[in-house]
């Protein structure tokens, strides 16, 4: 059980352009989705956390009108990196949060998506 | 603040314990987490500790959290080459949602 799925696993665009990565929880309704940005052999920087129905919560230094999240549903959440720069290259990690009774609130990671903008 | 270090790299030989050790400079921590990177995948979670714990053991694993010297650290008995990855700990702290902070990470390699 707590599968998460990302889609697509690897992208590449044009420079411009915008790109749609979707994050779904499989088998289980997520309170909670997060979205993280990870560049090579360094750690996971949060990006924003979306509740399903309400505006996504963005870390600072985070663009929100650059990366548009949508929390359309308690099993899929979306996000959109508007007119994508080479900067933008990276690898994008969702996960879902669910509280499972006793053991406090655990989250379940998407296998991530690799963004290449040329 | 929330700065989590982790050394960077860690070398054992196949059937020998490793020990990655984290370290964390905020006290409000409610859990703390070890996850697993394998190249070009997502996280998966290894094990976590509740704060108020010391040990926790889980098969080839175990976690000790020293609270006072906020010092947390991931044994794996009997190495194998499947174990290497990178290695993160994480820590949720009270009154933060359930907002993950997370380590430097540790790339841990296995030699035959």
């Amino acid at each position: 059980g707590a599968v998460v799925s990302q889609h697509p696993s690897r992208v590449i665009c044009k420079s411009g352009t915008s790109v749609k990565i979707e994050c779904r929880s499989l088998d289980f309704q997520a309170t909670t989705m997060f979205w993280y940005r990870q560049f090579p052999k360094k750690s996971l920087m949060l990006m924003a956390t979306s509740n399903e129905g309400s505006k996504a919560t963005y870390e600072q230094g985070v663009e929100k009108d650059k990366f548009l999240i949508n929390h359309a549903s308690l099993t899929l959440s979306t996000l959109t990196v508007t007119s994508a720069h080479p900067e933008d290259s990276s690898f994008y990690i969702c996960s879902a949060s669910t509280t499972i009774a006793g053991d406090g609130e655990t989250q379940y990671f998407g296998p991530g998506t690799r963004l290449l903008v040329l | 603040g929330e700065d989590v270090e982790q050394s960077l790299f860690l070398s054992v030989r196949e059937g020998d314990s490793s020990v990655i050790n984290c370290t964390y400079t905020d006290s409000s921590s409610t859990y703390l987490y070890w996850y697993k990177q394998e190249p070009g995948a997502g996280l998966q979670l290894l094990t976590y500790i509740f704060s108020n714990m010391d040990m926790k053991q889980d098969q080839r694993l175990t976690v000790l959290l020293n609270k006072k010297d906020k010092h947390l650290s991931l044994r794996i008995a009997d190495t194998q080459t499947g174990d290497s990855a990178i290695y993160f700990c994480a820590e949720v702290l009270t009154g933060g949602g359930n907002k993950l902070t997370f380590g430097t990470g540790t790339q841990l390699k296995v030699e035959l």
